[in-house]
């Protein structure tokens, strides 16, 4: 099966700890993208990836990072620093340009306790 | 940066009857407008899309409608079922844009029996 893979579904932390969300696609697509998603709120960008070892800041980068080592992973780490953690989780990937489709995974719901 | 405003943020209908969703853009450069459905828990798939050289795009019950002078673009929903029932998204993008799709806020759509 071709598609973006998000682990866990449901992922549960303490306040306090740092928490590293996966992004796995096996689509051969360039671009990755990091996107949180609130109640009432449309997605709002965190990070993306346009190639390998390169990423930029989405409009609400404080308080997170990432790593695109390789081409099929994008994992997005939470940090303590981030202020109000909770809420929905979903990753994209596309061929490359910003006019090219984004295919997203299922999300992973991070519960900051 | 781009804002894209999205109405209704909610939207009832009966089964059989057609539904309008509107969003507007700021950005005269955005040439690119995707819509996408997202059922509860899951993440967005998209459903159509629009390029701005492009004025209106059907699939099936599906149609997208884009107003470059107006800065607006619709989808229209016809014959409307109980598994339509969903949230609807809008985005828009543009070329040079940093490969960045901003959204919508939303829609809750119901279709009701």
């Amino acid at each position: 099966d071709g598609g973006i893979t998000q682990s866990p579904k449901y992922l549960f932390r303490k306040e306090g700890q740092n928490v590293t969300l996966s992004c796995e696609q096996n689509l051969n697509h360039d671009a990755m993208y990091w996107y949180r998603q609130d109640p009432g709120q449309g997605l709002r960008l965190i990070y993306y990836s346009q190639i390998v070892n390169d990423f930029q800041k989405g409009d609400i980068a404080e308080g997170y990072s990432v790593s695109r080592e390789k081409k099929e992973s994008f994992p997005l780490t939470v940090t303590s620093a981030q202020k109000n953690p909770t809420a929905f989780y979903l990753c994209a990937s596309s061929i490359g340009g910003a006019t090219d489709t984004q295919y997203f995974g299922p999300g992973t719901r991070l519960t900051v306790l | 940066g781009e804002n894209v405003e999205q109405h209704p943020s909610t939207l009832s209908v009966q089964e059989g009857d057609s539904a309008v969703i509107k969003c507007t853009y700021s950005d005269s450069a955005s040439n690119y407008f995707p819509w996408y459905k997202q059922e509860l828990g899951k993440g967005p798939q998209l459903i159509i899309d629009i390029r701005s050289n492009v004025g209106e795009k059907k699939d099936q019950r599906i149609a997208v409608t884009l107003n470059k002078t107006a800065k607006h673009f619709s989808l229209h929903i016809t014959e409307t079922q109980p598994e339509d029932s969903a949230v609807y998204f809008c985005a828009a993008s543009f070329t040079g844009g940093g490969n960045k799709l901003t959204f919508g806020t939303g829609t809750q759509l119901k279709v009701e029996l």
